[in-house]
């Protein structure tokens, strides 16, 4: 089992560009999370999904949309990227209310 | 609003050796559950640690143990006969019963010399 698994690895974008990071886990979790991680900080809370069908905001969501396609997979879009949202995001899935489990995140650099 | 601290950006230890990392966090609520994650150089996020308010006994995993406070608010990460491969950023966590959402500190740095 892969577990959970993040697609691009790394990734450069001019400012106002678009792009989607996916995120697909193999672990049959109802719930599934996207969280940013910027230098000297902890990681933050941008969306979460705690079911098919359903999304909700989390601490940072601002700049973002996501999507849950099925129960596999979370995408997270950026519409009109800015150097703001240069980061490192983490996609997470967990049964409700428990341990989450991460993916290996994907680099984003906003030029 | 929940918030998790670790005063301690960067702890380094010997090899073999024990070394305590600290995290103290705020909230009002009772039933909770408090994690810690490590994070090597490769940045995956692997869970270390887990530990439900309501249970007293502290939560161990082989060399890892946990000092949970309840009163005090605090959840301090013991690691015993450190390994160079314990060396990471490490994070404590902190979820309320019920939500969805983590709450995590700023990280520890933890380095471990031979």
């Amino acid at each position: 089992n892969a577990g959970v698994t993040q697609t691009p690895k790394f990734q450069v974008l001019k400012t106002g560009q678009s792009m989607t990071l996916q995120c697909a886990q193999d672990m049959n979790h109802n719930s599934m999370y996207w969280y940013r991680q910027d230098p000297g900080m902890g990681l933050r809370l941008i969306y979460y999904s705690a079911s098919e069908g359903t999304t909700d905001k989390g601490e940072v969501p601002n700049g973002y949309n996501v999507s849950r396609l099925n129960k596999r997979e979370f995408s997270l879009r950026l519409e009109s990227a800015a150097p703001s949202q240069t980061s490192v995001y983490f996609c997470a899935t967990g049964a409700p209310g428990q341990t989450q489990y991460f993916g290996p995140g994907t680099r984003l650099l906003v030029l | 609003a929940q918030t998790v601290t670790q005063s301690q950006p960067e702890m380094s230890v010997q090899e073999a050796e024990t070394v305590t990392l600290s995290c103290t966090y705020d909230t009002s609520e009772s039933d909770y559950y408090l994690f810690w994650y490590k994070q090597p150089p490769s940045r995956q996020m692997i869970l270390v640690i887990r530990q439900e308010a309501y249970k007293q006994q502290n939560a161990t995993e082989n060399r890892f143990s946990v000092n949970f406070q309840k009163a005090a608010k605090s959840f301090s990460l013991k690691i015993s006969d450190s390994q160079l491969g314990d060396a990471a950023m490490y994070f404590c966590a902190y979820r309320r019963t019920g939500s969805e959402k983590l709450v995590f500190g700023k990280g520890t740095k933890l380095t471990v010399n031979p």
